[in-house]
Parts: structure tokens; C-alpha cells; sequence
């Protein structure tokens, strides 16, 4: 079936703009992850997910930024105010934690954001 | 909160068996361990996951002490393609947050032929 999407994969924009990056995770998976990364670096956990229950924000850098999951599905990472220390790949991932193991997280391809 | 303790990088040559050991010194008791690969411009991949002793699967094994203080990810006859940047995660179902979903800097691997 059909994997994890983002959108859009390149986004350049200017310093003090405002951004939403899209997430379409895989069917049926309950669970869903943002992260940051910055070239050359590990991934950084910004947001998660996971079904009706309120999101773990403990990850967030800042209050500019903000995400929503809609219907339990697509999720849109919104970032305010951009800086340019924003600049970095957005990884999005999901899983089904409706098993015993730990997660197994499916990623995206991600969104490179560019602050001018 | 750092839960992993990697290599910073690793060299190999093609043909050879390469280990990552990944410490992991607060495991906890319903904690699985589970290794992702990312290669350049890609998002992580999953490679394998295990709770104790061994696991194997069609690309990987993961050996794992009965004091679970720290696993050992073994690829057999690596490639070219295999050069890329290998994470160690550690957490259970239940485990969210940023404490939890720490991935590092990883172990960059690079292949030479």
C-alpha cells in the first residue's frame, strides 16, 4: 500500500512568513510523528499523535510552532514567524501502536524548508 | 535526556561484517530495541527490532546480552549501498515524548569498495 506522504518536499521561504507542511500518513495507522532535522544531525522530536488523545507537544522549540491532525489522519505542521535557524528537513512518520511492541515508525520523505 | 550511546562513525570495506553496538545502560524492563537506517535525503527506515538474545531477519541481525545494557546490530557482507547512517532507538508502546523519541546522531557508516 501506499507509504507516507509530505508535502510539499521543497519550501523556500522568507524570514518572518509563515509555513504549513502536510502530512498524509499511511491507512489506518494511529499514530503520528513530526521531527525535525537539521543537516548533518539526528532527528529532533517535535510533535505526536495518537488517536483522540491530546497530542505530546513536549518537543516543540517554540510557541510559532503548532500542528493538527484532522479526522484522525492528515496532520499539518505550522510554523509562524519563520527564523532562519528553522531551516531543516520536517520528517513526518506513523505506526500502528495497537500492538504489543514497541512502534515501528514508517517516515515520509520529508519537507525541506529553506528561511531566507 | 540521552537513552543511547552510539559510535559516531564506522568504515568498512565491501564483503566484510560490520557491528554497531549501540548502550543503552537505563533500559527499561518493557523497553524493545529497534535499529532504523536513513540514507541521504530519505526519511529513517526500519531494520530491525528485538527484546532479548537474537534476532534475524532477511537483512540483519540483532544480538542482544541478558543484561540488555546494550545491542549489537551485524550486517553480514556489506555494499556499497549499505553506506548510510544507522540509529538505535530504545522505548516501549507506551513511551511518547521527546525523552522516549531521541533518535541522536547516529553511526554513519561508509562502505569502501
Amino acid at each position: 500500500g501506499a507509504g507516507v506522504s509530505q508535502s510539499p518536499s521543497n519550501k523556500v521561504t522568507e524570514k518572518g512568513k509563515d509555513v504549513e507542511l502536510r502530512c498524509d500518513p499511511i491507512s489506518g495507522h494511529t499514530a503520528l510523528y513530526w521531527y525535525r532535522q537539521s543537516l548533518g544531525q539526528g532527528l529532533e522530536f517535535l510533535i505526536y499523535f495518537q488517536g483522540n488523545s491530546a497530542p505530546d507537544k513536549s518537543g516543540l522549540p517554540s510557541d510559532r510552532f503548532s500542528a493538527e491532525r484532522t479526522g484522525g489522519s492528515v496532520s499539518t505542521l505550522t510554523i509562524q514567524r519563520t527564523q532562519q535557524e528553522d531551516s531543516a528537513v520536517y520528517l513526518c512518520a506513523s505506526s500502528d501502536r495497537r500492538g504489543g511492541r514497541a512502534d515501528t515508525q514508517y517516515f515520509g520523505p520529508g519537507t525541506r524548508l529553506t528561511v531566507l | 535526556l540521552a537513552k543511547t550511546t552510539q559510535p559516531i562513525s564506522m568504515d568498512s570495506y565491501e564483503g566484510q561484517e560490520v557491528n554497531i553496538t549501540c548502550s543503552h545502560n537505563n533500559i527499561a524492563t518493557n523497553d524493545y530495541i529497534t535499529w532504523y537506517q536513513q540514507f541521504p535525503s530519505q526519511g529513517p527506515r526500519f531494520i530491525i527490532q528485538g527484546y532479548k538474545t537474537k534476532v534475524t531477519n532477511e537483512v540483519a541481525s540483532l544480538f542482544i546480552p541478558a543484561d540488555r545494557k546494550s545491542s549489537t546490530l551485524s550486517l553480514p557482507r556489506v555494499s556499497l549501498s549499505d553506506t548510510a547512517v544507522y540509529y538505535c532507538l530504545v522505548g516501549d508502546r507506551r513511551d511518547t515524548g521527546r525523552r522516549a523519541l531521541t533518535f541522536g546522531s547516529g553511526t554513519r557508516l561508509q562502505v569502501q569498495p
